[in-house]
């Protein structure tokens, strides 16, 4: 298993300006993912973390827009860049042991 | 592409009661995974069922794979209040990350 401190759990945004998240994880491992999870939605995969290498974005997410590091195997951060209140959302990093993924327990970004 | 469809959208019981949710997907799956999530929290893994399963068990929990329907349930037995919270099923076809369904919203009233 693994245990994931995600941080904010919460924060209310003004338009125009960014805010990172910061994930971190008790024990190595490779890939770290982001997902996004509209209000009443399901999650979306943002991206897969890699530890060294630049991450992997998945089809309409940029990232200029979501920038993410990754500068070891326990800690990634998400920045949300130029928020408009589209971008309200949950947003959760997890990691996968095995064939299951943990999850921290999620960002709530309100954006006005 | 979304693979896994819950249904129904949202149930509501009572507690004691019997709680079952379905979930269909498209494509051929290496297994399939049941997640709940409290209060647009993070999510929790339940339970995973391998394409060569047809039933497994966890607790209250118990969930069948029919490969040829390309659909799973999820039964949760005896609910509780705590019991409610958001499921989703995932679907994970061996080379991709999971792909989750849009979810069933659980309401157990005491």
């Amino acid at each position: 298993s693994a245990v994931i401190s995600q941080k904010p759990s919460r924060d209310i945004c003004q338009r125009g300006t960014s805010l990172t998240i910061q994930c971190q994880v008790d024990s190595q491992v490779t890939m770290m993912f982001w997902y996004r999870q509209q209000p009443g939605q399901s999650l979306t995969l943002i991206a897969t973390a890699n530890q060294g290498s630049e991450a992997t974005y998945e089809s309409g997410f940029v990232i200029d827009k979501f920038p993410i590091s990754r500068p070891n195997l326990t800690f990634s951060t998400l920045t949300v860049s130029n928020m408009s209140p589209e971008d309200s959302s949950i947003y959760l990093c997890s990691v996968e042991v095995g064939e299951k993924l943990f999850f921290g327990s999620g960002t709530q970004l309100s954006v006005l | 592409s979304q693979q896994g469809e819950e249904d129904p959208q949202a149930l509501s019981i009572q507690e004691g009661e019997n709680a079952t949710m379905n979930c269909s997907y498209k494509t051929s799956i290496n297994n399939l995974q049941w997640y709940r999530q409290n209060s647009g929290r993070g999510l929790v893994h339940l339970i995973l069922i391998r394409s060569n399963e047809r039933e497994k068990h966890s607790g209250r929990l118990r969930v069948t794979l029919d490969t040829s329907k390309k659909s799973s349930s999820l039964l949760i037995t005896a609910s509780r209040a705590a019991d409610t919270a958001s499921y989703f099923c995932a679907t994970d076809r061996g080379y991709s990350t999971l792909t989750f369904g849009k979810g069933t919203m659980l309401l157990v009233s005491p």
